[in-house]
């Protein structure tokens, strides 16, 4: 159990597009969903925190109109990346967590993304 | 702030040595979680172990072992006889609680890179 899922794995998306990656929880709902921002050889690093119903929060330096993200499931979380530049490409993952269990946080497989 | 600090960026051993990988964290509260993840070159995040600040006891799963000391902040890893299979991307991290009695997102350390040699 505790599986989540993103689509897609991968995507190439041109300049100035917007692209969205979606994390499904596939057997729990996810109360609170999590995002994570991976550039190559480097670290996890959080982007924003959302919960169902709720506007997400931004951690410092994440610009909030670039990075869109809707928590309006308690099993489907998305990430809007917009007008995309070649310094987003990333790899970008998201975790869930359940009511009552908030220190078990479940990842997805990631999505790389990649601007031209 | 909290901050995860693993200061070995890559550890190279030969198959069968034990290796271990060294976590340092840094946090005011009091309530926290630790965790380490395996990340092989696949990308997925694989979930070892996660232990909360309350528990110090050292914790052993087949050729792993979790070494967890409040006083020096530390949550080091150890991998007993070593396998070219361990061979990924370790990481590191903290999840501080809050008022609302949930969980923070993690904070992960850079990452050790673990190369088994055959």
């Amino acid at each position: 159990g505790a599986v989540v899922s993103q689509h897609p794995s991968w995507v190439i998306c041109k300049s100035g597009t917007s692209v969205k990656i979606e994390c499904r929880s596939l057997d729990f709902q996810a109360t609170t969903m999590f995002w994570y921002r991976q550039f190559p050889k480097q670290s996890l690093m959080l982007m924003a925190t959302s919960n169902e119903g709720s506007k997400a929060t931004y951690e410092q330096g994440v610009e909030k109109d670039k990075f869109l993200i809707n928590h309006a499931s308690l099993t489907l979380s998305t990430l809007t990346v917009t007008s995309a530049h070649p310094e987003d490409s990333s790899f970008y993952i998201c975790s869930a967590s359940r009511a009552g269990l908030p220190y078990e946080q479940y990842f997805g497989p990631g999505t790389r993304l990649t601007v031209t | 702030a909290q901050k995860v600090t693993q200061a070995q960026t890559e550890i190279s051993v030969v198959e069968k040595e034990d290796v271990t990988l060294d976590c340092v964290y840094e946090t005011r509260d009091t309530t926290y979680y630790l965790f380490w993840y395996k990340q092989p070159p696949s990308g997925e995040l694989v979930f070892l172990i996660r232990r909360n600040s309350f528990d110090e006891q050292n914790e052993i799963s087949g050729r792993y072992s979790w070494n967890f000391q409040k006083s020096t902040s530390s949550f080091n890893f150890t991998i007993t006889a070593s396998q070219v299979v361990d061979s990924a991307v370790y990481f590191c991290a903290l999840s501080e609680s809050y008022s609302g009695g949930g969980a923070d997102g993690l904070t992960f350390g850079k990452g050790t890179h673990l190369i088994i040699q055959p």
